[in-house]
């Protein structure tokens, strides 16, 4: 149980183009998911958290509006890179809050790795 | 600033001795705590979680918690080549949030 998924799983995009990737829980409903990005030997960075039927809730230093959350259900969270730069080249992780027994556990997806040219 | 705080490495560990990893944490409000392995390239794993102090066991994993001294900790005994991975140390205070360390980087040699 407690699975996620993400798609795609690599993209290659010119630059100034826009990217969606999907973050799914397939085997339980997610009301909070969270948007991570990840540099090469770095820790990870939580980017949002998306709530479902709700805005999300972005960090700071993180423009909202060059990286767009949409949670329109209870296993499906878009994020989408607009107007992407070679910047935002990086390994972007999704993951679904999962409570149950009362415990409150996050499990993640298997990533997206965006290469921005 | 809340923070999580976790030796870099590598922690070089023998084949089938015992790898020992620490956390330290500053929000006294932690209430949860996680470990997660991530192989290079790859996207974290849960491998245990721990919410009252004490030890807690899973295979090959013990998990250590002191709440008193901000401190959770990470057995893995009989360590594995497959063991090596970098393991992040997550906290969880009120709210919904992980906060991460920066990971110490594991290395079984054969």
């Amino acid at each position: 149980g407690a699975v996620v998924s993400q798609h795609p799983s690599r993209v290659i995009c010119k630059s100034g183009t826009s990217v969606k990737i999907e973050c799914r829980s397939l085997d339980f409903q997610a009301t909070t998911m969270f948007w991570y990005r990840q540099f090469p030997k770095k820790s990870l960075m939580l980017m949002a958290t998306s709530n479902e039927g709700s805005k999300a809730t972005y960090e700071q230093g993180v423009e909202k509006d060059k990286f767009l959350i949409n949670h329109a259900s209870l296993t499906l969270s878009t994020l989408t890179v607009t107007s992407a730069h070679p910047e935002d080249s990086s390994f972007y992780i999704c993951s679904a809050r999962a409570t149950s027994g009362g415990t409150d556990t996050q499990y993640f997806g298997p990533g997206t790795r965006l290469t921005v040219l | 600033q809340k923070e999580v705080e976790q030796n870099s490495g590598p922690l070089s560990v023998p084949e089938g001795a015992i790898a020992s990893l620490n956390c330290t944490y500053s929000d006294r409000g932690s209430q949860s705590f996680f470990w997660y392995r991530q192989y290079s390239g790859k996207s974290p794993e849960l491998i245990m979680s721990i919410y009252s102090n004490g030890d807690k066991e899973d295979g090959r994993f013990t998990a250590q918690l002191n709440k008193a001294s901000q401190y959770v900790s990470l057995l893995i005994r009989d360590s594995q080549p497959s063991d090596s991975a970098t393991y992040l140390c997550a906290v969880k205070a009120a709210g919904n949030k992980l906060t991460f360390g920066g990971g110490t980087r594991v290395l079984v040699k054969p």
